[in-house]
């Protein structure tokens, strides 16, 4: 059974720095990861969606990376600003047969201090 | 667009009592999900479906039944009711892709369920 697991839980850092969120899957037979953003009482937004046969992902001040072999993503955000205050998930398919079928990390929450 | 919306915002249950709730995407998109957020956890997948009329157990499907009887609604319901399933339930919605991996879910902004 495919499991995500992200670490740090919850993360503050003063606005203007950069930093890196982590993913890790156990099962790497994977059609994608993709990242989204959650706003406290709000639905899910996605922000980038890697294919598995891509290596990384940018938008923005956003660049997600894959490494299929390693089991890992990460998720870097480039200059952070109080607005990237969210909490963010990452989410790969259940099983390679399943590809549409998500399973989701419990998250990690951003603080981005002014 | 509207998107993707789910009716209602927040319900309050009795343990027993029945309920659907709503999903409606306007995007003719083929594939629907229903997922529930509990604190702590990340979203798990609780009923799909791939195309109207069709519908498949997800990851934790008991207690649950849904149904799509026109493409841009998908219906979730509780027969009975229990104190396990207070949690926040999404709908999301994605479009047929060229290949498995292409298709980018879109989210409804969840609906609160408390079971007293």
């Amino acid at each position: 059974k495919q499991e995500v697991t992200q670490i740090p839980a919850a993360l503050s850092v003063p606005e203007g720095e950069n930093l890196v969120l982590n993913c890790s899957f156990t099962d790497s037979a994977i059609y994608n990861l993709q990242w989204f953003r959650q706003d406290p009482g709000k639905g899910l937004t996605s922000l980038l969606l890697i294919q598995s046969s891509q290596r990384e992902q940018t938008s923005g001040r956003l660049n997600a990376s894959l490494d299929k072999s390693s089991g890992r993503s990460t998720l870097y955000i480039a200059a952070s600003q109080p607005g990237d205050s969210a909490t963010y998930l990452c989410a790969v398919p259940i099983s390679s047969g399943s590809a549409r079928q998500l399973t989701f990390g419990s998250g990690t929450q951003l603080t981005v201090l002014p | 667009n509207a998107g993707v919306t789910q009716t209602p915002k927040f319900r309050v249950l009795k343990t027993g009592q029945s309920m659907t709730l709503l999903c409606a995407q306007d995007m003719n998109h083929e594939y629907m999900y229903w997922y529930r957020q509990d604190p702590g956890m990340g979203l798990r997948l609780i009923h799909y479906s791939v195309g109207e009329g069709t519908t498949a157990k997800g990851e934790v499907p008991d207690g649950y039944n849904v149904s799509r009887l026109k493409k841009q609604n998908f219906l979730l319901g509780l027969e009975s009711a229990a104190p396990s399933q207070t949690s926040v339930y999404f709908c999301a919605s994605s479009q047929r892709g060229r290949g498995a991996g292409q298709e980018t879910q879109y989210f409804g902004p969840g609906t609160r369920l408390l079971v007293l």
